[in-house]
């Protein structure tokens, strides 16, 4: 069936340390997959995404690689702040899209220690 | 631009109460879906609707029901509460395809049955 599954559950790391959060999806048709992060009080906000025509993706401190042989795909967090801080869900999309949802992963709460 | 906007943030009610929960999605976005999210299940896609219409549905007792209005605005209606209803309800818009482009979430609203 369909399902992201997402570790690890908890990630601690010194500020400025790199943090990867990795994710498994089931469904070989899916081909979009955004990351988002939740502020305590408040809902996801994307902060990345990547498609399945493309292996990496990159925008400032933040990089999303997809291995869609393996069917796992990964956010790299380089000199992580303390406000880095939150809740990271990662999802997918059943069926390349044509169910209209996203299957998210249980989400890692990420702490950055000063 | 406003963002998404959830009407109430907090809401208590007991069992065997109905309740309304509102949204109202960025201007021009014409798709809107609703989440569930608990600590246990994580985020589940309950609808999506679109031009007035539901598009895609999760898998949701018929207790769960939604409408959309001709100015893309979105309400969802629990009835006959359970105290397992207890949750925050994620409202997200998006232009046209949420499986396929940025969703953008509110703030949610946080229903407690007691």
């Amino acid at each position: 069936g369909e399902n992201v599954e997402q570790h690890p559950s908890t990630l601690s790391v010194q500020e400025g340390d790199s943090a990867v959060i990795k994710c498994t999806y089931s469904d070989s048709a899916s081909n979009y997959f955004p990351w988002y992060k939740q502020e305590l009080g408040k809902g996801p906000q994307l902060i990345i995404d990547i498609r399945s025509n493309v292996g990496e993706k990159k925008d400032q401190r933040i990089a999303v690689t997809l291995n869609k042989t393996a069917k796992h795909f990964s956010l790299h967090i380089t000199e992580t702040q303390p406000e880095d801080s939150a809740v990271y869900f990662c999802a997918a999309n059943p069926k390349g899209g044509n169910t209209g949802k996203l299957i998210f992963g249980q989400g890692t709460t990420l702490q950055v220690k000063p | 631009k406003a963002g998404v906007t959830q009407t109430p943030r907090y809401l208590i009610k007991t069992r065997g109460q109905q309740v309304t929960l509102s949204c109202s999605p960025i201007s021009g976005h014409r798709s809107v879906s609703w989440y569930q999210q608990t600590p246990g299940q994580g985020l589940q896609f309950l609808f999506e609707y679109f031009s007035e219409t539901q598009r895609n549905k999760g898998n949701f007792p018929g207790r769960f029901s939604g409408r959309q209005f001709s100015n893309s605005r979105s309400e969802m209606n629990v009835s006959t509460l359970e105290l397992g209803d207890s949750a925050l309800y994620l409202c997200a818009s998006s232009l046209t395809r949420p499986s396929q482009e940025t969703q953008y979430f509110g703030p949610g609203t946080r229903l407690l049955v007691l």
